[in-house]
């Protein structure tokens, strides 16, 4: 399994676009980056998948360079609900597969 | 749907008891994981089926823990005798047929182990 590295934890305001990068040095050329948002008190929750270039939804953006080394989930005008932990995961796109959380990255929006 | 149930919410247990936690993934998913989520040490993956079927039980802690899936629509994880270390939140979760990695959670059941 590759093994991904993202910062502790990161602080923005409201308003404000938050890009969180993650590195997978590791990756399979099968691997999927997936990432999940997970609130105080409740279970992670699916926000995002991608497996090259750039892929978009309600939520966020997730950026992926040619040698998918690395991505960064941007979450444009953050408000104080955003505050949560984000994980980077990476691993096949098969229903059944193995889905290991690293430490995340806690960020905090003030107002 | 009304997602992935499961129960107890919380339990407070008394060291050397037997704690039975569980779940009710979401219909028609067939694959079923077991979490535990400490400060120290994260989210852990304790076990995971596959149309019931255990495939990974490399995560479970020690023999004082085990899990079952008797059909498609329930599974157990079950502690014994419980010690105060197992004091964690334990998830649930499942994932859809259609080849998607996206799992869905349980609100997690608190356990305190006193």
């Amino acid at each position: 399994l590759a093994k991904t590295t993202q910062p502790i934890s990161m602080d923005s305001y409201e308003g404000q676009e938050v890009n969180i990068t993650c590195s997978h040095n590791n990756i399979a050329t099968n691997d999927y980056i997936t990432w999940y948002q997970q609130f105080p008190s409740q279970g992670p929750r699916f926000i995002i998948q991608g497996y090259k270039t750039k892929v978009t939804n309600e939520v966020a953006s997730l950026f992926i360079p040619a040698d998918r080394k690395s991505s960064t989930l941007s979450l444009p005008r953050v408000s104080l609900s955003d505050t949560a932990v984000y994980y980077c995961l990476v691993g096949k796109k098969s229903s059944g597969d193995k889905l290991t959380f690293g430490t995340g990255t806690r960020l905090a929006v003030r107002p | 749907d009304a997602g992935v149930i499961q129960s107890p919410r919380h339990e407070v247990t008394e060291m050397g008891q037997e704690v039975t936690l569980r779940c009710k993934p979401i219909s028609g998913h067939n694959s079923l994981f077991w979490y535990r989520q400490t400060m120290m040490r994260g989210l852990e993956l304790l076990i995971y089926f596959n149309n019931n079927v255990p495939i990974d039980d490399s995560g479970m802690p020690e023999d004082r823990f085990s899990a079952k899936m008797p059909n498609a629509s329930f599974s157990t994880l079950k502690i014994q005798p419980s010690e105060p270390r197992d004091s964690a939140v334990y998830f649930c979760a499942s994932s859809p047929m259609d080849g998607s990695t996206e799992a869905f959670f349980g609100q997690g059941t608190r356990l305190t182990v006193v």
